[in-house]
C-alpha cells in the first residue's frame, strides 16, 4: 500500500502556543485513523483516533479532524507543553486490518 | 497484562549470522503485527497474522526474512543471512478483531534494536 502523506516532518513550537500537523490518504475505503506518539527511545502510543462516520473528535487539549472529502485528517495540539514534545505518527487502515503509518512530524516544544 | 513482550531489547550481531527476535502478544489479541523503524524509511508494515495465520507478507524485504507463529502467545522474525542494513528497531504490536469495540487499536511491545556490524 502506499504511506500516508505526513506534514511537516519536523515542527517547532513555543510552549502554550498550538501545534497541527496534517495527513493525506489515497484508499476511499479507509475508515479508521489514529495517532500515535513516540517519545525518544519508547515505543509509539495511541493518543487519539477517528473513525470515518465522525468528523471530530476532542480529548482535553488534543484533537482530530477529518475531511473525508478532501482524504485528509489533521492532528491539533493546543496550549502545548515541554512534555508534548515527541514524534507524532498517523495512520490508516488501507490494508485493511493493519495500519499504514506516515513518516511521522518530530514536534520540540521549547519553554 | 504485561503488555506486548519482545525479547531480546538489543541484538548486536555480525553480517552473515542468523538473528531471531521473539514477541509475545497480549493474549485475547488474534492479530499480530511486525514493523520495522528506521530513520530514512519510518515504521513499515512487515507482515501480520490473523488467528496465527500470516494475512499480508507483502512488506518482507525479501527472502533472507521469514516470520511465524506456531501458536497464538509466540511469534518470531527470523532474518538470515543478516546484513548491516537490517539494522533497525522492529516493533511487533498486537490487537483485537474487526468488529469488536477497540479493533485496529495496536499495542506495541518495547522493540527489538538491531545492530549488524
Amino acid at each position: 500500500g502506499e504511506n500516508v502523506e505526513q506534514h511537516p516532518s519536523t515542527l517547532s513550537v513555543q510552549e502554550g502556543d498550538s501545534a497541527v500537523i496534517k495527513c493525506t490518504y489515497s484508499d476511499s475505503a479507509s475508515n479508521y485513523f489514529p495517532w500515535y506518539k513516540q517519545e525518544l527511545g519508547k515505543r509509539p502510543q495511541l493518543i487519539i483516533d477517528i473513525r470515518s462516520n465522525v468528523g471530530e473528535k476532542k480529548d482535553q487539549r488534543i484533537a482530530v479532524t477529518l475531511n473525508k472529502t478532501a482524504k485528509h485528517f489533521s492532528l491539533h495540539i493546543t496550549e502545548t507543553q515541554p512534555e508534548d514534545s515527541a514524534v507524532y505518527f498517523c495512520a490508516d487502515n488501507q490494508a485493511g486490518t493493519a495500519l499504514i503509518f506516515g513518516k511521522g512530524t518530530t514536534l520540540s516544544v521549547s519553554s | 497484562d504485561a503488555g506486548v513482550i519482545q525479547s531480546p531489547r538489543h541484538e548486536v550481531t555480525e553480517m552473515g549470522q542468523e538473528v531471531t527476535l521473539r514477541c509475545k502478544p497480549i493474549s485475547g489479541h488474534d492479530y499480530l503485527f511486525w514493523y520495522r523503524q528506521t530513520m530514512m524509511r519510518g515504521l513499515e508494515l512487515l507482515i501480520y497474522f490473523n488467528n496465527n495465520v500470516p494475512i499480508d507478507d507483502s512488506g518482507m524485504p525479501e527472502d533472507r526474512f521469514s516470520a511465524k507463529m506456531p501458536n497464538a502467545s509466540f511469534s518470531t522474525l527470523k532474518i538470515q543471512p543478516s546484513e548491516p542494513r537490517d539494522s533497525a528497531v522492529y516493533f511487533c504490536a498486537s490487537s483485537l478483531g474487526r468488529g469488536v469495540s477497540g479493533a485496529n487499536v495496536l499495542t506495541f511491545g518495547a522493540g527489538s534494536r538491531l545492530t549488524v556490524l
